[in-house]
Parts: structure tokens; sequence; C-alpha cells
């Protein structure tokens, strides 16, 4: 089945950057894009941006343009978000999905808790 | 983009139906229907139950429907149980190939 497993939690100072993978099973990688979301404690889905695998490109959402990026590895079908610059307000969870381009997105990591803290 | 406006909370006696709205512009509502609403449980990652406006994914009840009139979209749940009791969050392709999400409605059954 459709199975999509993200790395563990993280705790970064600010300033500090973090990575964050999702392993994909179960599906033919390259037919489906990948999108990230995030949500903040108390606070709703962000959408932060997508790896579109119809021309290997990310592209970020405006919040994001400078400090992350988003590749992914068709060898291990793994796809990889890395933010820079962290701030308190980046502490959140932080959501791969399956998507059907910016349409929908049927399948989601389990999610991944980023604790930013001095 | 700024969020969907959807209101923080609804609730609902077993066995009644609900309806969510989830508001937004032109640029994204109005214009696209791609509307896609979600069900996120604690600890779990979002689970898709309506695409494309009003099309359920396979496994996903019967009980879900969606609709759009203009700038809004609605989620229905008939037949209220107490496991939909959950927090719900509508999203929408955007100009600008974005996807914009709303603010989140916490259901609560009575």
């Amino acid at each position: 089945q459709v199975q999509l497993v993200q790395s563990g939690p993280d705790i970064k100072k600010p300033g500090a950057s973090v990575r964050v993978s999702c392993k994909a099973s179960g599906y033919g990688f390259l037919a489906y894009g990948v999108t990230w979301v995030r949500q903040a404690r108390g606070q709703g889905l962000e959408w932060m941006g997508w790896f579109d695998p119809t021309n290997a490109k990310p592209h970020y959402a405006q919040d994001f343009l400078d400090r992350v990026t988003m590749t992914t590895d068709t060898s291990t079908t793994t796809a990889s978000l890395e933010m820079r610059n962290l701030t308190f307000e980046d502490t959140a969870i932080y959501y791969c999905a399956r998507g059907g381009r910016l349409h929908w997105f049927d399948s989601w990591g389990q999610g991944t808790r980023i604790t930013v803290s001095s | 983009q700024s969020a969907l406006t959807q209101p923080a909370a609804v609730s609902g006696s077993p066995g009644q139906s609900i309806t969510i709205s989830c508001t937004g512009t032109s640029s994204d509502i109005g214009t696209y229907s791609f509307v896609s609403w979600y069900q996120l449980r604690p600890g779990e990652g979002p689970k898709l139950l309506i695409f494309d406006v009003n099309d359920r994914p396979s496994g996903v009840s019967d009980r879900f429907s969606g609709s759009k009139s203009g700038n809004t979209a609605s989620l229905t749940i008939s037949r209220l149980q107490a496991e939909d009791e959950s927090d719900y969050y509508c999203a929408s392709f955007a100009s600008s190939n974005s996807v914009v999400f709303g603010g989140g409605t916490k259901l609560t059954v009575l």
C-alpha cells in the first residue's frame, strides 16, 4: 500500500537549519508530486510548496521562498525538506503528502515535530 | 495568499447532519473546482475526505459530501457519529500555482 514515512522529531536552536525526509513506497514515485505542509501549535495547516515530478522542479510558497529547499532522490524514492535560519515561529509539525499535482493530497506522512528552542 | 475562512467550531448530536463552510476568493475557490477536505486527528497525518469539490476517494464513507457555490465551499457530514469528532480542513488550488488551506474547524459530537 502507499506509505510515506517521515524522519523523527528534532530540536534546533534559532538560526540553525533542519532537514526532514519522507520515504515513499507502494506507488510510482515519479507519477505524483510531493507537497510539504506544516502546522504550528494551535494553528491551521500551511502549504509550503511542492516538488513537481513532471519537470523535476520545486515550487515554493511565497512565505518560504528564500528559506527552504525541496528535493527528491528517485533512487531511494525519498523527498526532503530543508529549512534554514530557523526561528521560534518555525516550531511545528511538518508533513509530506502525495498529490495529484496541487488538486488533492491522498496520502500523508505521519508528521515530523520540529521544535526551535534556545 | 490569505487562508480560507472556516468556522472555528461546530457541533452536532449523533444522527444529525452538520455543514462546515469554507470561504475563499475569486483567486481560489471562486475560480477553481479543486477544493479538497481533510480530517486531522492528533498524532496522525491528515486524511483526504473530498477532492475536486464533491468527489470521494474509495473507502471514505458516503456520509461525507462536498459542494461549492461562488467563493464558498462546504463539507456536510450526515448521520453524525461519535468517531467523526475531529478537526477538519478545506484546501483549494489557487492562482500562481499554489494551495491555500482553511484555518480548520473543530467538530464536537455532543
